[in-house]
Protein backbone atom coordinates (compact mmCIF):
# COMPACT_ATOMS: atom_id res chain seq x y z
CA UNK A 1 0.00 0.00 0.00
CA UNK A 2 0.83 3.67 -0.32
CA UNK A 3 1.90 5.48 3.18
CA UNK A 4 3.49 8.28 4.01
CA UNK A 5 4.91 8.84 7.36
CA UNK A 6 5.13 12.36 9.61
CA UNK A 7 5.54 13.13 13.06
CA UNK A 8 2.47 13.63 14.78
CA UNK A 9 3.26 17.07 16.61
CA UNK A 10 6.54 19.08 17.49
CA UNK A 11 7.55 21.78 19.82
CA UNK A 12 10.46 24.21 18.98
CA UNK A 13 11.26 27.96 19.95
CA UNK A 14 11.01 31.08 18.38
CA UNK A 15 14.38 32.13 16.78
CA UNK A 16 15.56 28.69 16.55
CA UNK A 17 15.02 26.41 13.50
CA UNK A 18 13.38 23.18 13.18
CA UNK A 19 13.17 20.15 11.18
CA UNK A 20 10.03 17.99 10.19
CA UNK A 21 10.66 14.51 8.60
CA UNK A 22 8.46 12.90 6.14
CA UNK A 23 8.75 9.45 4.38
CA UNK A 24 6.99 7.36 1.87
CA UNK A 25 6.40 4.10 0.56
CA UNK A 26 4.54 4.77 -3.21
CA UNK A 27 3.78 3.55 -6.26
CA UNK A 28 5.77 5.85 -8.23
CA UNK A 29 6.88 9.47 -7.70
CA UNK A 30 6.63 11.99 -9.51
CA UNK A 31 7.56 14.84 -7.08
CA UNK A 32 6.91 15.66 -3.51
CA UNK A 33 4.74 19.30 -1.82
CA UNK A 34 4.68 20.49 1.65
CA UNK A 35 2.01 22.18 2.94
CA UNK A 36 1.11 24.73 5.46
CA UNK A 37 -2.16 24.73 7.48
CA UNK A 38 -3.20 26.73 10.04
CA UNK A 39 -5.82 26.24 12.26
CA UNK A 40 -9.37 26.39 10.77
CA UNK A 41 -7.85 27.38 7.40
CA UNK A 42 -7.07 25.63 3.98
CA UNK A 43 -3.71 24.30 3.22
CA UNK A 44 -1.39 26.49 1.29
CA UNK A 45 1.42 25.19 -0.97
CA UNK A 46 4.90 26.32 0.48
CA UNK A 47 7.15 23.71 -1.61
CA UNK A 48 7.85 21.34 -4.19
CA UNK A 49 10.01 18.92 -4.96
CA UNK A 50 11.27 16.41 -7.77
CA UNK A 51 14.90 15.74 -8.04
CA UNK A 52 17.22 15.12 -5.23
CA UNK A 53 18.51 17.99 -3.17
CA UNK A 54 17.98 21.45 -1.40
CA UNK A 55 15.51 23.82 -2.32
CA UNK A 56 15.48 27.06 -0.45
CA UNK A 57 12.98 29.76 -0.11
CA UNK A 58 13.25 32.36 2.34
CA UNK A 59 13.50 31.32 6.01
CA UNK A 60 11.69 27.68 4.40
CA UNK A 61 13.54 24.91 2.90
CA UNK A 62 12.99 21.40 1.54
CA UNK A 63 15.13 18.84 1.18
CA UNK A 64 14.50 15.41 -1.11
CA UNK A 65 15.85 11.95 -1.52
CA UNK A 66 14.31 9.51 -3.58
CA UNK A 67 16.63 6.79 -2.90
CA UNK A 68 15.01 7.12 0.91
CA UNK A 69 11.80 7.77 0.21
CA UNK A 70 12.66 11.01 2.68
CA UNK A 71 11.97 14.70 2.93
CA UNK A 72 12.24 17.22 4.92
CA UNK A 73 11.06 20.72 5.54
CA UNK A 74 13.48 23.20 7.57
CA UNK A 75 11.97 26.28 8.74
CA UNK A 76 14.56 28.96 9.96
CA UNK A 77 14.16 31.60 12.80
CA UNK A 78 10.86 30.51 13.41
CA UNK A 79 7.46 33.01 13.81
CA UNK A 80 4.90 32.82 16.64
CA UNK A 81 2.85 32.93 13.22
CA UNK A 82 4.73 29.71 12.54
CA UNK A 83 2.35 27.80 14.67
CA UNK A 84 0.27 25.33 11.68
CA UNK A 85 0.53 21.94 10.92
CA UNK A 86 2.42 20.86 7.94
CA UNK A 87 1.45 18.58 5.29
CA UNK A 88 3.87 16.28 3.04
CA UNK A 89 2.11 15.14 -0.10
CA UNK A 90 3.43 12.58 -2.70
CA UNK A 91 2.57 12.59 -6.22
CA UNK A 92 2.52 9.19 -7.30
CA UNK A 93 2.82 7.04 -10.82
CA UNK A 94 -0.79 8.25 -11.57
CA UNK A 95 -0.36 11.55 -10.31
CA UNK A 96 -2.75 11.52 -7.39
CA UNK A 97 -1.68 13.28 -3.98
CA UNK A 98 -0.95 10.83 -1.42
CA UNK A 99 -0.93 12.83 1.74
CA UNK A 100 0.43 12.25 5.32
CA UNK A 101 -1.60 12.88 8.50
CA UNK A 102 -0.05 16.28 9.05
CA UNK A 103 2.74 17.31 11.56
CA UNK A 104 1.11 19.92 13.77
CA UNK A 105 4.35 22.58 15.11
CA UNK A 106 4.05 24.71 18.24
CA UNK A 107 6.14 27.03 18.79
CA UNK A 108 7.16 28.71 22.64
CA UNK A 109 8.30 31.96 23.26
CA UNK B 1 -8.84 38.65 -7.64
CA UNK B 2 -9.28 34.80 -8.45
CA UNK B 3 -10.22 32.95 -5.81
CA UNK B 4 -11.81 29.41 -4.80
CA UNK B 5 -15.18 29.79 -2.51
CA UNK B 6 -17.33 26.61 -0.66
CA UNK B 7 -20.34 27.36 0.65
CA UNK B 8 -22.00 26.05 2.85
CA UNK B 9 -19.24 27.05 5.33
CA UNK B 10 -20.86 25.46 8.38
CA UNK B 11 -23.72 22.51 7.65
CA UNK B 12 -25.42 20.39 10.37
CA UNK B 13 -27.74 17.78 8.92
CA UNK B 14 -29.60 14.55 9.88
CA UNK B 15 -28.79 11.01 8.85
CA UNK B 16 -30.27 10.09 5.90
CA UNK B 17 -30.87 13.68 4.16
CA UNK B 18 -28.94 14.83 0.85
CA UNK B 19 -26.58 17.38 1.19
CA UNK B 20 -24.60 19.50 -1.57
CA UNK B 21 -21.92 21.19 -0.91
CA UNK B 22 -21.06 24.56 -3.52
CA UNK B 23 -17.32 25.20 -4.68
CA UNK B 24 -16.85 27.53 -7.36
CA UNK B 25 -13.30 28.64 -8.58
CA UNK B 26 -12.60 31.46 -10.87
CA UNK B 27 -8.70 30.56 -11.63
CA UNK B 28 -10.05 28.65 -14.31
CA UNK B 29 -8.31 25.80 -13.77
CA UNK B 30 -9.40 22.71 -15.64
CA UNK B 31 -8.74 20.38 -12.08
CA UNK B 32 -11.01 20.04 -9.22
CA UNK B 33 -10.49 17.95 -6.37
CA UNK B 34 -13.26 17.26 -3.30
CA UNK B 35 -11.36 16.10 -0.57
CA UNK B 36 -12.17 15.04 3.34
CA UNK B 37 -10.04 15.61 6.51
CA UNK B 38 -10.31 13.98 9.31
CA UNK B 39 -8.38 14.27 12.72
CA UNK B 40 -5.23 11.24 12.39
CA UNK B 41 -5.96 11.12 8.77
CA UNK B 42 -4.43 12.90 5.53
CA UNK B 43 -6.48 14.35 3.01
CA UNK B 44 -8.56 11.25 1.19
CA UNK B 45 -9.57 12.16 -2.09
CA UNK B 46 -13.19 11.98 -2.65
CA UNK B 47 -13.63 13.15 -6.67
CA UNK B 48 -11.67 14.73 -9.21
CA UNK B 49 -12.31 16.03 -12.80
CA UNK B 50 -9.60 17.09 -15.15
CA UNK B 51 -12.57 18.85 -17.04
CA UNK B 52 -16.35 19.94 -18.44
CA UNK B 53 -18.17 16.57 -18.14
CA UNK B 54 -15.36 14.90 -16.55
CA UNK B 55 -15.45 13.00 -13.66
CA UNK B 56 -13.35 10.44 -11.38
CA UNK B 57 -13.65 8.32 -8.30
CA UNK B 58 -11.31 8.66 -5.69
CA UNK B 59 -10.34 6.79 -2.64
CA UNK B 60 -13.41 7.16 -0.97
CA UNK B 61 -16.26 8.11 -2.91
CA UNK B 62 -18.71 5.52 -1.82
CA UNK B 63 -21.69 7.70 -0.70
CA UNK B 64 -20.43 10.73 -3.03
CA UNK B 65 -21.03 12.18 -6.34
CA UNK B 66 -19.69 15.53 -8.07
CA UNK B 67 -21.27 16.85 -11.47
CA UNK B 68 -19.02 18.87 -13.66
CA UNK B 69 -21.15 20.94 -16.30
CA UNK B 70 -19.02 24.38 -16.60
CA UNK B 71 -15.24 25.26 -15.75
CA UNK B 72 -16.40 26.94 -12.54
CA UNK B 73 -18.28 24.64 -10.32
CA UNK B 74 -17.54 21.25 -8.66
CA UNK B 75 -20.80 20.39 -6.49
CA UNK B 76 -20.22 17.58 -4.36
CA UNK B 77 -23.73 15.35 -3.23
CA UNK B 78 -23.94 12.97 -0.14
CA UNK B 79 -26.75 11.26 -1.79
CA UNK B 80 -27.84 9.93 2.54
CA UNK B 81 -25.62 11.60 4.64
CA UNK B 82 -24.21 9.04 7.45
CA UNK B 83 -22.77 9.86 10.43
CA UNK B 84 -19.53 8.59 9.17
CA UNK B 85 -19.02 11.77 6.67
CA UNK B 86 -19.02 14.12 9.70
CA UNK B 87 -15.99 15.90 8.45
CA UNK B 88 -14.28 19.06 7.48
CA UNK B 89 -14.48 19.16 3.24
CA UNK B 90 -12.09 21.09 0.91
CA UNK B 91 -12.60 21.67 -2.45
CA UNK B 92 -9.47 22.07 -4.32
CA UNK B 93 -8.42 23.42 -8.39
CA UNK B 94 -4.96 23.33 -10.06
CA UNK B 95 -4.11 24.43 -13.70
CA UNK B 96 -2.78 21.89 -15.45
CA UNK B 97 -2.64 18.47 -14.91
CA UNK B 98 0.91 18.45 -14.11
CA UNK B 99 0.99 20.99 -12.00
CA UNK B 100 0.88 19.82 -8.57
CA UNK B 101 0.25 23.13 -6.71
CA UNK B 102 -3.25 22.99 -5.41
CA UNK B 103 -5.80 26.15 -4.34
CA UNK B 104 -8.06 25.42 -1.61
CA UNK B 105 -11.35 26.82 -0.90
CA UNK B 106 -11.84 27.55 3.04
CA UNK B 107 -13.46 24.68 3.71
CA UNK B 108 -16.85 23.31 4.86
CA UNK B 109 -17.23 21.96 7.91
CA UNK B 110 -20.40 19.52 8.19
CA UNK B 111 -22.19 17.43 11.03
CA UNK B 112 -24.35 14.65 10.57
CA UNK B 113 -26.59 13.61 14.00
Amino acid sequence: GQNIDQPTEMTATEGAIVQINCTYQTSGFNGLFWYQQHAGEAPTFLSYNVLDGLEEKGRFSSFLSRSKGYSYLLLKELQMKDSASYLCAVRDSNYQLIWGAGTKLIIKP
Amino acid sequence: DAEITQSPRHKITETGRQVTLACHQTWNHNNMFWYRQDLGHGLRLIHYSYGVQDTNKGEVSDGYSVSRSNTEDLPLTLESAASSQTSVYFCASSRTFEEGELFFGEGSRLTVL
